[in-house]
């Protein structure tokens, strides 16, 4: 079946630091790949997303890179602020053959990201 | 614009005792409903999605059970709470072309005791 695996957690990182959560999946059919954030207390929020190999979603001065070969979706930023401090979860919705669509998202486990200042 | 709605926010029952939980969709029509459950320092895992009115699939079992009255009104319920079905409780929906980006709301923690 089709399954996300991110990086354990928590990240703990200084303001200003590169950031580098590692995803990969498994999946039949044709994935989408997403990135959603979850500040503390609150809902999910989509952060980016890629719909085919080689795109790159880009949002908030944060990039993932959609890499077939490697089945990976990878969330990077250059400098992260105390702001970003949240859990980050990596999701795929797989387009079977045919075009028919699951419309069921499945997620990682979440990493938990904390930076001080 | 398109909103996404849920109450209660926060939730504390006895273990035992009924549950209905009310997610409701603004600015879109035949959407995509989902009920997810996150526990504790955990992921999110799928509970139920609809794809119209009284249709609804589940995926796993549980001590839970959903209904959707209206388009865009989706109900989780429960005849009696068990001390496992303590969590944080999110709706979402999505337009149902292609493998869509799916838009959630800002979630119900239950507490059971």
């Amino acid at each position: 079946g089709d399954s996300v695996t991110q990086m354990e957690g928590p990240v703990t990182l200084s303001e200003e630091a590169f950031l580098t959560i590692n995803c990969t999946y498994t999946a039949t059919g044709y994935p989408s790949l997403f990135w959603y954030v979850q500040y503390p207390g609150e809902g999910l929020q989509l952060l980016l997303k890629a719909t085919k190999a080689d795109d790159k979603g880009s949002n908030k001065g944060f990039e993932a890179t959609y890499r077939k070969e490697t089945t990976s979706f990878h969330l990077e930023k250059g400098s992260v602020q105390v702001s970003d401090s949240a859990v980050y979860f990596c999701a795929l919705s797989v387009v079977g053959a045919g075009g028919t669509s699951y419309g069921k998202l499945t997620f990682g486990q979440g990493t938990i990201l904390t930076v001080h200042p | 614009s398109q909103t996404i709605h849920q109450w209660p926010a926060t939730l504390v029952q006895p273990v035992g005792s009924p549950l209905s939980l009310e997610c409701t969709v603004e600015g879109t029509s035949n959407p995509n409903l989902y009920w997810y459950r996150q526990a504790a320092g955990r992921g999110l895992q799928l509970l139920f999605y609809s794809v119209g009115i009284g249709q609804i699939s589940s995926e796993v079992p549980q001590n839970l059970s959903a209904s959707r009255p209206q388009d865009r009104q989706f109900i989780l319920s429960s005849k009696k709470l068990l001390l496992s079905d303590s969590g944080f409780y999110l709706c979402a929906w999505s337009v149902k072309a292609g493998a869509e980006t799916q838009y959630f709301g800002p979630g119900t923690r239950l507490l059971v005791l």
